[in-house]
């Protein structure tokens, strides 16, 4: 069946310019989620979606980061004004609901590079 | 604030042999602590959930334990393949709402 995508699976852009990744997640799933992932790192998380509307954006960096799911299922993750450290892997995940016996299934990424 | 800590970072072993991977945690107030498996340019794939009320948890070849009390969980891999070769994060859900809280993963190698 399919899983979690994510589009572009690369993207490259120049520092200061805006950029969209999109995530498709199981049909069916409630929950969704984006991490960032940098080198050598494990993800962190910046933003979980509950249906439509964003139940926890703590980690969210800055204001230059947004996320929207309008309709309850695809979502985009919008950066402004990129700069060279928004550079990394951004992840999205989803489930069929957020509780702790709730598996993530996670999609293979977006590398962003900022240049 | 959690702080997850995987050790080794790194790990090469021949094929056939067991190995066990580290993960310690500084907040025992977790509701549950997962294994994940991540191949290069890939997603991650879930291996292993374990709820804070449990003790281990076994698919196959792995098994991971939990002692919430001192903080540690390890991975236990038998009778590796190349085919393990890639990078295992351990992950922890502070309660039931919180966000997963991933340490940085220790990248295994299979030697054939």
């Amino acid at each position: 069946g399919a899983g979690v995508s994510q589009t572009p699976s690369n993207k490259v852009t120049e520092k200061g310019k805006y950029v969209e990744l999109r995530c498709d997640p199981i049909s069916g799933h409630t929950a969704l989620y984006w991490y960032r992932q940098s080198l050598g790192q494990g993800p962190e998380f910046l933003i979980y979606f509950q249906g439509t509307g964003a139940a926890d954006d703590s980690g969210l960096p800055n204001d230059r980061f947004f996320a929207v799911r309008p309709e309850g299922s695809v979502s985009t993750l919008k950066i402004q004004r990129t700069e060279r450290g928004d550079s990394a892997v951004y992840l999205c995940a989803s489930s069929p609901r957020r509780d702790a016996g709730s598996v993530q299934y996670f999609g293979p990424g977006t590398r962003l590079t900022v240049l | 604030k959690q702080e997850v800590t995987q050790i080794p970072a790194a790990l090469s072993v021949p094929e056939g042999e067991n190995l066990v991977l580290n993960c310690s945690f500084t907040d025992s107030a977790i509701y549950n602590l997962q294994w994940f498996r991540q191949d290069p340019g890939k997603g991650l794939t879930s291996l292993l959930l374990i709820q804070s009320s449990q003790r281990e948890q076994t698919s196959g070849r792995l098994n991971a334990s939990l002692d919430k009390s001192s903080g540690r969980s390890t991975l236990y891999i038998a009778a590796s393949q190349p085919g393990d070769s890639a990078t295992y994060l351990c992950a922890v859900m502070r309660n039931r709402d919180d966000k997963i809280i991933f340490g940085k993963g220790t990248r295994l190698h299979i030697l054939p």
